[in-house]
């Protein structure tokens, strides 16, 4: 089974909301990614969680904020954002932080800030 | 610089109609290429991953090759259902499973 699960599957907010972002696995992988996607365009790395904890953040703007409760779980916080944070936002999962080893992506979340 | 390029942007193929798209790259020390296919609106589905020049993965209409300098995503005999973008990253970092996405081919076959 190699299945990332996601919630909501679709968000719609404005820009004074608070929001969560959900993804969980139980392939026992230890290492859990968000990515922004938008239209036409590649994944964009986000943050990446190791062992529950933060590895890599890219620059990433405050008002997301990441969240890793355990090894299934990871959550991204939203609040004050941008009508240009509208995209699809991906949870990827692997293994571990090894080169060879294969991200699994969720069916994301597509969000609309308004 | 490391660079991933895939080509062409689009492709319109008719069913049956064979063809192959392209994955070059321009990294150092290169650990890993992925194929993903990704549909509309959901998450990039995994396809192959390669290690090493020479190489070679299949999956049913899809055979995945790997050279020093890129990758080709073979597909015979398409099927309309093969209508997807198609994505190819490298993983390039021993410290960490960073991957570099290339922008895609959107492949639509047409029946």
């Amino acid at each position: 089974d190699t299945e990332v699960t996601q919630t909501p599957k679709h968000l719609v907010m404005g820009m004074t909301n608070k929001k969560s972002l959900k993804c969980e696995q139980h392939m026992g992988h230890r290492a859990m990614y968000w990515y922004k996607q938008k239209a036409k365009k590649p994944p964009e790395l986000m943050f990446v969680y190791s062992y529950e904890k933060l590895s890599i953040n890219e620059s990433v703007p405050s008002r997301f904020s990441p969240e890793c409760p355990n090894s299934s779980l990871l959550n991204l916080h939203l609040h004050a954002l941008q009508p240009e944070d509208s995209a699809l936002y991906l949870c990827a999962s692997s293994q571990d932080l090894l080169p060879t080893d294969t991200q699994y992506f969720g069916p994301g979340t597509r969000l609309t800030v308004l | 610089e490391d660079q991933v390029t895939q080509s062409p942007e689009a492709l319109r193929l008719q069913e049956g109609e064979s063809s192959s798209l392209n994955c070059s790259y321009t990294v150092s020390g290169l650990r890993g290429l992925f194929w993903y296919r990704q549909d509309p609106g959901k998450g990039p589905e995994f396809l192959f991953t390669l290690y090493s020049a020479g190489e070679e993965k299949e999956k049913e209409r899809l055979k995945a090759t790997l050279t020093k300098k890129e990758s080709f995503l073979h597909i015979t005999a398409p099927k309309p259902e093969d209508s997807a973008t198609y994505l190819c990253a490298v993983q390039v970092s021993d410290t960490g499973n960073q991957f570099y996405f290339g922008t895609g081919t959107s492949l639509t076959v047409i029946p």
